[in-house]
């Protein structure tokens, strides 16, 4: 157990709805960062957020949006989903500087029908 | 943009073979960090490397990072049932936070 939480586990949902996930950083941890594994690939880099700025951003769709909250939880936000997004989002959580140890949440897997 | 390759993809061994996966990033790396996804499971952290040429030993595990802080390389002795899943190489450059991940190599370990 990494101490990073994300709910849901599973989300199935069609194509054109909007879609919110969570995760919760280890105590202690400033940074979260969001990633997308589709089937058999690997990790992209989404989105880093630092005490509530964004830090980071990679290969992220203008259709998604992410947000770090007071409390240090984080949320990102998937609309206008395409059957393309089905994926695995995992979170993680690092201290915060450069160099860091990050540690993975468990995922949520999202299924677009 | 950066790049990092890592080869093999896929990688069949027989318990008790050696296994090598190779790390290649187009652009120099401040550090370098290898990382373990079993089947159904999230990406666990193994260890980091931030000095050229540096090498690290983790039991049957050796790491290596390159002269040129380009590539890096994990070498597992002796495989094992319980080695098998994806690696992944996660490389960092200077003065930014976010990590490109490699395409990650699959290692099967044949009993």
């Amino acid at each position: 157990d990494s101490g990073v939480t994300q709910t849901p586990k599973h989300l199935i949902t069609a194509t054109g709805q909007r879609v919110t996930l969570r995760c919760s950083p280890r105590s202690g941890d400033l940074s979260v960062y969001w990633y997308q594994q589709s089937l058999d690939q690997g990790l992209q880099f989404l989105i880093q957020y630092y005490n509530g700025e964004e830090r980071a951003k990679g290969n992220i769709l203008e259709r998604f949006s992410a947000q770090q909250f007071p409390d240090l939880h984080s949320e990102l936000n998937l609309s206008s989903l395409e059957l393309g997004d089905s994926a695995l989002y995992f979170c993680a959580s690092s201290v915060g500087g450069e160099g860091d140890t990050q540690y993975f949440g468990p995922g949520t897997r999202l299924t677009v029908l | 943009g950066q790049q990092v390759m890592q080869i093999p993809q896929y990688q069949h061994v027989q318990e008790g073979e050696d296994f090598t996966t190779y790390c290649n990033s187009s652009t120099t790396l401040s550090n370098i960090q290898w990382y373990k996804q079993r089947p159904g499971g999230h990406p666990v952290f193994l260890i980091q490397l931030v000095k050229s040429g540096e090498v690290k030993k983790q039991k049957r595990l050796t790491f290596q990072f390159g002269e040129a802080k380009k590539n890096s390389s994990l070498h597992i002795t002796a495989t094992q049932t319980t080695d098998v899943g994806t690696y992944f190489c996660a490389g960092q450059t200077s003065g930014t936070y976010k990590y490109i991940f490699g395409t990650g190599t699959r290692l099967k370990v044949l009993a």
